[in-house]
Formats: structure tokens, C-alpha cells, sequence
């Protein structure tokens, strides 16, 4: 099956610092990536739709200043969260669409802010 | 208005067993889809098995069947001869069809965590 890459799977930060997660779909092009966030023990949240060459489109209450997504290619979106603080501790997966519309998902990020 | 609702937070179930988890959803696309998701403790996620809204067999794949009821909404998952690596977080999600040839985003249930008794 399509097999999708995250880097890194886990990263540690200082409080104030920012932090780029990558997605990549290794043996397909992605017209389209999701970011998810995902709490302990709870659903997968949809954080905002990456099409690659335009903007992200971000859900309802999401801060798209805060979440930086850039979908520069179409095997690569990055998800920058700038001046990460305590409570953006989470995990982070990526899911990207092959033309076909089958959706595949990343391994995913654990990021813990200090 | 929730779109996927998963009632059990969780599940136990005894080896070898049969184990249903429910799920329901709320659309009012006569195209969508639905699915069923396992992520373990690694965190990644496992697709399982998919039932479209016009299909009229209910899906199987191996020990797991999805007990489609359109005009319940709801689209339970049964794993059967369950197995103690079936212990994880099992998550039901839907995506309707926005038309043409755009889909339409996951949206997904609460979760519920199935654990496997030896």
C-alpha cells in the first residue's frame, strides 16, 4: 500500500521556539494533505486542508498564524507551529489523498513543549 | 451536531470472543462513506474496512465486518475470534462526497478503546 512518512516522530521544544513537522507521500502524489491533532485518548481533530500550490484552507478555530502549513510540492507538506507553548503539546498526523481519493495516513508526530 | 458518535468509551472483551462496536452518524448526503480505523498505542492508524452508502452488502475484511443499517445510520463494527493484539483505540469515521470528482474530509467519532482479556 501508499506509504506516507513523518519526520520527526517525536520532538522535544523550549517554550517560545518554533517547530516544522514534514509529511510526505513516499510512492504517490498528494493533490491533498490533512493535519490532524489528536489529544490523549481522544478523536483526531482536522486542523486545516493542504492543497498543494495554494492556501490552506483551516478549520473553524484554528489559528492558521499559529499553525504555519506550506504545501510546496506534491509529496511534501510542512506544518510549522510557531511560538509553541505548553498546550500545543499533542500529537500531530498528516493524511494525504492520491488521485484516486483513497486517503493515507502518516505514522504521526508526539511534540511536547517545555 | 455530532457527526460520528462512538457511545462506548470502552470495551472488553474476552479472547477468541465476538465484540461489536457501535457507531451512528448524521448526514444528509445521499453519497458518503464509511469507515473504521484501529490505532494502537504507536499512535498510527490502521484502516480496517470501508462501507459505502450505496452498497448493499455489508463489508468484510478477515475477522472484521461492518453491520451497515442505512436506515438506522449507524455502522457497527464486529471483530470476531478477537485476538489480544486487537487491544486499541477503534475509531468510526465518515466522508461525504462533495460531488464530482472532489471528496469530502474525514470527519471522525470519539473513539473507543477495546481491551483483549487473555
Amino acid at each position: 500500500g501508499a506509504v506516507v512518512s513523518q519526520h520527526p516522530s517525536r520532538v522535544i521544544c523550549k517554550s517560545g521556539t518554533s517547530v516544522k513537522i514534514e509529511c510526505r507521500s513516499l510512492d504517490f502524489q498528494a493533490t491533498t494533505m490533512f493535519w490532524y491533532r489528536q489529544f490523549p485518548k481522544q478523536s483526531l481533530m482536522l486542523m486545516a486542508t493542504s492543497n498543494e500550490g495554494s492556501k490552506a484552507t483551516y478549520e473553524q478555530g484554528v489559528e492558521k498564524d499559529k499553525f504555519l502549513i506550506n504545501h510546496a510540492s506534491l509529496t511534501l507538506s510542512t506544518l510549522t507551529v510557531t511560538s509553541a507553548h505548553p498546550e500545543d503539546s499533542s500529537f500531530y498526523i498528516c493524511s494525504a489523498m492520491d488521485p484516486a481519493g483513497e486517503q493515507y495516513f502518516g505514522p504521526g508526530t508526539r511534540l511536547t513543549v517545555t | 451536531a455530532q457527526k460520528i458518535t462512538q457511545t462506548q468509551p470502552g470495551m472488553f472483551v474476552q479472547e477468541k470472543e465476538a465484540v461489536t462496536l457501535d457507531c451512528t452518524y448524521d448526514t444528509s448526503d445521499q453519497s458518503y462513506g464509511l469507515f473504521w480505523y484501529k490505532q494502537p498505542s504507536s499512535g498510527e492508524m490502521i484502516f480496517l474496512i470501508y462501507q459505502g452508502s450505496y452498497d448493499e452488502q455489508n463489508a468484510t475484511e478477515g475477522r472484521y465486518s461492518l453491520n451497515f443499517q442505512k436506515a438506522r445510520k449507524s455502522a457497527n463494527l464486529v471483530i470476531s475470534a478477537s485476538q489480544l493484539g486487537d487491544s486499541a483505540m477503534y475509531f468510526c469515521a465518515m466522508r461525504e462526497y462533495a460531488g464530482g470528482t472532489s471528496y469530502g474530509k474525514l470527519t471522525f467519532g470519539q473513539g473507543t478503546i477495546l481491551t483483549v482479556h487473555p
